[in-house]
């Protein structure tokens, strides 16, 4: 079964740094590109980052460039996203996803003052 | 960006009727190799969206035969023959031919 599980949310505050993982199992993760979306009420569903399956292409959508840094470790079947300089309209349920079939349960995240 | 914009965003269903979801992008997303990258996802309340059909009309393994994806270019359909109880919570239409890959806003199917 394939299992995707998100960890390292929380409340920072507005210029402040988090970095998310995503735990995969259930499947070969180097098989798959790999991607962060985020989920707020108010701007609904938008596709974050996204990593190629040896971690040669990166892309990622323009209100997050050169703030977010997505990576992987194929080794320890592992995704991740360091989120710099984090801005109040960060705050979101970040998902990850093994292509677009697969998604995990969600990280909250608060930028708040 | 390639901008999905769905209707109608509210669309109450009696049990066992059918529904039917619209999506419309501003560019066509006909690739080169001949597919259509558009996507349906499904979101029940308090959960993670679940991918329900890829390239237009190909079901997700374990989604009843009951939805069913159609359209070309730049309309697209989703639709759902009887509606279940379990069927409940958001639609989303979602392109994946260029980035960043967008979503509609969102249909939320709810029961008479």
């Amino acid at each position: 079964e394939v299992q995707l599980v998100e960890s390292g949310g929380g409340l920072v505050q507005p210029g402040e740094s988090l970095r998310l993982s995503c735990a995969a199992s259930g499947f070969t993760f180097s098989d798959y590109w790999m991607s962060w979306i985020r989920q707020t009420p108010g701007k609904g569903l938008e596709w974050v980052a996204q990593i190629k399956q040896d971690g040669s292409e990166k892309y990622y959508v323009d209100s997050v460039k050169g703030r977010f840094t997505v990576s992987r470790d194929n080794a320890k079947s592992s995704l991740y996203l360091q989120m710099d300089s984090l801005r109040v309209d960060d705050t979101a349920v970040y998902y990850c996803s093994s292509g677009t079939s697969h998604w995990g349960q969600g990280t909250l995240v608060t930028v708040s003052s | 960006d390639v901008v999905m914009t769905q209707s109608p965003l509210t669309l109450p269903v009696t049990l066992g009727q059918p529904a039917s979801i619209s999506c419309r992008s501003s560019q066509s997303l006909l690739y080169s190799d001949g597919n259509t990258l558009l996507m349906w996802f499904h979101q029940r309340p308090g959960r993670s969206p679940r991918r329900l059909i890829y390239n237009i009309f190909n079901r997700d393994s374990g989604v009843p035969d009951r939805f069913s994806g159609s359209g070309s270019g730049t309309d697209f359909t989703l639709r759902i023959s009887r509606v279940e109880a379990e069927d409940v919570g958001v639609y989303y239409c979602m392109q994946y031919i260029r980035w960043p890959h967008t979503f509609g806003q969102g249909t939320n199917l709810e029961i008479k």
